[in-house]
């Protein structure tokens, strides 16, 4: 199976500053048809998880420009370009390329 | 466009028991389906699919002893579990997902954007 590795395990970013958080696979994500089937969620306490990034790069209608989603293969790049007070919660990264898809142990991302 | 589980218990262990998923505003015959679960204080597994043309795959720990269906009628998505172990403990979620199409060979190709998720229904697996 894909092994997911995400880095670092938790951050503590000031609001209005930037954040970042990696995510790497032991296999490439790229399929021959030009995606990258890497998602990256966010999870608050006690919520469900919620899609933010899909494809590697792509936005749903209603999530903050402020978050954007890099890479390409094998690494992978979550960035909110101004944290705020609302972002905090549990970010993970999930690889859907290969069945099991399988999830990155997860980053906690805390306001200073 | 929503979700809700249900079915969650506190079970012992080898017991079975069946969750449900019901879909609110799209048809789950027309959708690929997911399940994943969270252990209390640990991240996201991912355990079942159910795709639109009524396929279905396992993860290896639950392959076996989990079997996941829908009911088109209800527009329900179930994952029925036996031989329930202490490890299954979680919140399970059920969640909507997208799938490309291989235009070289026509198979399926991905298994993407989770964008709709369940607010999620608990096991607990106890003697």
């Amino acid at each position: 199976e894909i092994v997911m590795t995400q880095s670092p395990v938790s951050l503590s970013v000031t609001p209005g500053e930037p954040a970042s958080i990696s995510c790497k696979s032991n296999q490439t994500l790229l399929h021959r048809n030009g995606n990258n089937y890497l998602d990256w969620y966010l999870q608050k306490s006690g919520q469900s998880p919620h899609l933010l990034i899909y494809l590697g790069s792509q936005r749903p209608s209603g999530v903050p420009d402020r978050f954007g989603g890099s890479g390409s293969g094998t690494e992978f790049t979550l960035k909110i370009s101004r944290v705020e007070a609302d972002d905090v919660g549990i970010y993970y990264c999930m690889q859907g390329l290969q069945t099991p898809c399988t999830f990155g142990q997860g980053t906690k991302l805390e306001i200073k | 466009v929503h979700l809700v589980e249900s079915g969650g218990d506190f079970v012992q262990p080898g017991e079975s028991l069946t969750l449900s998923c019901v879909a609110s505003e799209f048809s789950v015959s027309d959708n690929s389906m997911t399940w994943v679960r969270q252990p209390p204080g640990k991240g996201l597994e991912w355990v079942s699919f159910i795709y639109s043309d009524g396929n279905t795959d396992y993860a290896d720990s639950v392959k076996g002893r989990f079997t996941v269906s829908r009911d088109t009628s209800r527009n329900t998505i179930y994952l029925h579990m036996t031989g329930l172990r202490l490890d299954d403990t979680s919140i399970y979620y059920c969640a909507r997902l997208f799938r490309d199409v291989d235009l070289m060979n026509g198979h399926y190709v991905g298994n993407y954007a989770l964008g709709v998720w369940g607010q999620g229904t608990s096991v607990t697996v106890s003697s």
